[in-house]
């Protein structure tokens, strides 16, 4: 099945720089990427998501990247503010299967 | 707020119990999943299901076991726990069988 890495574990920032979460996956006929927020103590909430159509998606500050050839996905949060501190995790799933979840990323942004 | 409810928050018992935990997905919403998170492992796909009928399975024990029942709602019963089966467990629910994931805020698990 699906295997999904994610990296940094962890990752700490100052006020207004950006972070990078990468993610890479291993079976190639996945097509669908989405990146959820996981604030303390509630469930995780879709933030944005990428399809294998597009290279690039941007909402506000936040951007997913995806090279298909590599078989890796990033998360780009650009001006960080406090409230971005949350674990992030990536996911990948193939057509309508179910998502397979990469371990997570705790962002700290400290003011 | 996702609109999935999940009972009870919080719930410790021992080694050997069984415990039953409930989720009531968003108002149409016909897929439910289950999922369980521990630190180590992230979260970890159990099982689906859409429209009262098993989907997909992932990694749930047989000492586990859901169901979906006609109005929708769904139980995750755990039997014969173990201390390693203390885990935040999520229920999410979708409108199709795919797509955007709604999740509750969890089940907190504790077995001593």
């Amino acid at each position: 099945g699906e295997n999904v890495e994610q990296h940094p574990s962890t990752l700490s920032v100052q006020e207004g720089d950006s972070a990078v979460i990468k993610c890479t996956y291993s079976d190639s006929a996945s097509n669908y990427f989405p990146w959820y927020k996981q604030e303390l103590g509630k469930g995780p909430q879709l933030i944005i998501d990428i399809r294998s159509n597009v290279g690039e998606k941007k909402d506000q500050r936040i951007a997913v990247t995806l090279n298909k050839t590599a078989k890796h996905f990033s998360l780009h949060i650009t001006e960080t503010q406090p409230e971005d501190s949350a674990v992030y995790f990536c996911a990948a799933s193939i057509g309508y299967s179910t998502l397979t979840f990469g371990k997570g990323t705790m962002l700290l942004v400290s003011p | 707020d996702s609109g999935v409810t999940q009972t009870p928050k919080h719930l410790i018992t021992a080694t050997g119990q069984r415990v039953t935990l409930r989720c009531s997905p968003r108002s149409g919403d016909l897929s439910v999943y289950w999922y369980q998170q521990s630190l180590d492992q992230g979260l970890q796909f159990l099982i689906q299901y859409y429209n009262g009928e098993e989907r997909a399975k992932g990694n749930i024990l047989e000492r586990f076991s859901a169901q979906q029942f006609p109005d929708l709602h769904s139980e995750l019963n755990l039997s014969s726990l173990e201390l390693g089966d203390s885990a935040l467990y999520f229920c999410a629910s979708s409108a199709s069988q795919s797509g955007e994931l709604f999740f509750g805020e969890g089940s907190r698990l504790t077995v001593l």
